[in-house]
């Protein structure tokens, strides 16, 4: 059974940086495509970037460009999202999504890690 | 970037009735668009693929249809556990490969 088991919830003061872990079982990290997406407090979904498996490459988002660091650990299947310089605006549930590296959508999900960003 | 307009924000329907969602890319995405349902303190779970494929699991009255920039999602006959939010998604048909989802459309009781 393929499962993404993200890390716990984390609470961060402005300016400071926070990473997300999502462990994948069932599969390897190297059979998948991954990316993260979030959702801010009853608002929408935001697609934050990913692996692009055409290019080996990850591709951020323009508006986490510089921010955002998503890096992965092949011994372990775990894949990170690093966002810094956090503000109140970055609190949200953080998902990270899959699929197989020849599909380009996302058919596995994460349960989600909520981030909250508060002085 | 290609943005996606989803309508209406809200759809208030009674179960059994015919539920059709839009959702308009403001450039062709091909058939690179996706749909997925969330339901109050879920993930989101994808339903269709490639603008008309159902994904593993999704029940037959779900359908995707469209190319381009116009889509439809339609639910035949609406059952109680369809009530929840509908998102669009595309990825960019060139590289490098950019995803956005629409805003969401909330398919609630009536």
């Amino acid at each position: 059974q393929v499962q993404l088991v993200q890390s716990g919830a984390e609470v961060k003061k402005p300016g400071a940086s926070v990473k997300v872990s999502c462990k994948v079982s069932g599969y390897t990290l190297t059979e998948l495509s991954m990316h993260w997406v979030r959702q801010a407090p009853g608002k929408g979904l935001e697609w934050m970037g990913g692996f692009d498996p055409e290019d080996g490459e990850t591709i951020y988002a323009q508006k986490f460009q510089g921010r955002v660091t998503m890096t992965e650990d092949t011994s372990t299947d775990t894949a990170y999202m690093e966002l810094s310089s956090l503000r109140s605006e970055d609190t949200a549930v953080y998902y990270c999504a899959t699929g197989p590296l020849d599909l380009w959508y996302f058919d596995l999900w994460g349960r989600g890690t909520l981030v909250t960003v508060s002085s | 970037e290609i943005v996606l307009t989803q309508s209406p924000a809200t759809l208030s329907l009674s179960p059994g009735e015919r539920a059709t969602l839009s959702c308009r890319a403001s450039q062709s995405v091909s058939s690179y668009l996706a749909w997925y349902q969330q339901k109050p303190g879920q993930a989101p779970r994808l339903l269709i693929y490639d603008a008309s494929n159902r994904a593993t699991g999704i029940p037959a009255r779900f359908s995707g249809s469209g190319s381009g920039t116009d889509f439809t999602l339609t639910i035949s006959s609406l059952e109680p556990e369809d009530f929840a939010v509908y998102y669009c998604q595309q990825r960019s048909n060139w590289p490098p490969f950019m995803y956005t989802f629409g805003q969401g459309t909330k398919l609630e009781i009536k």
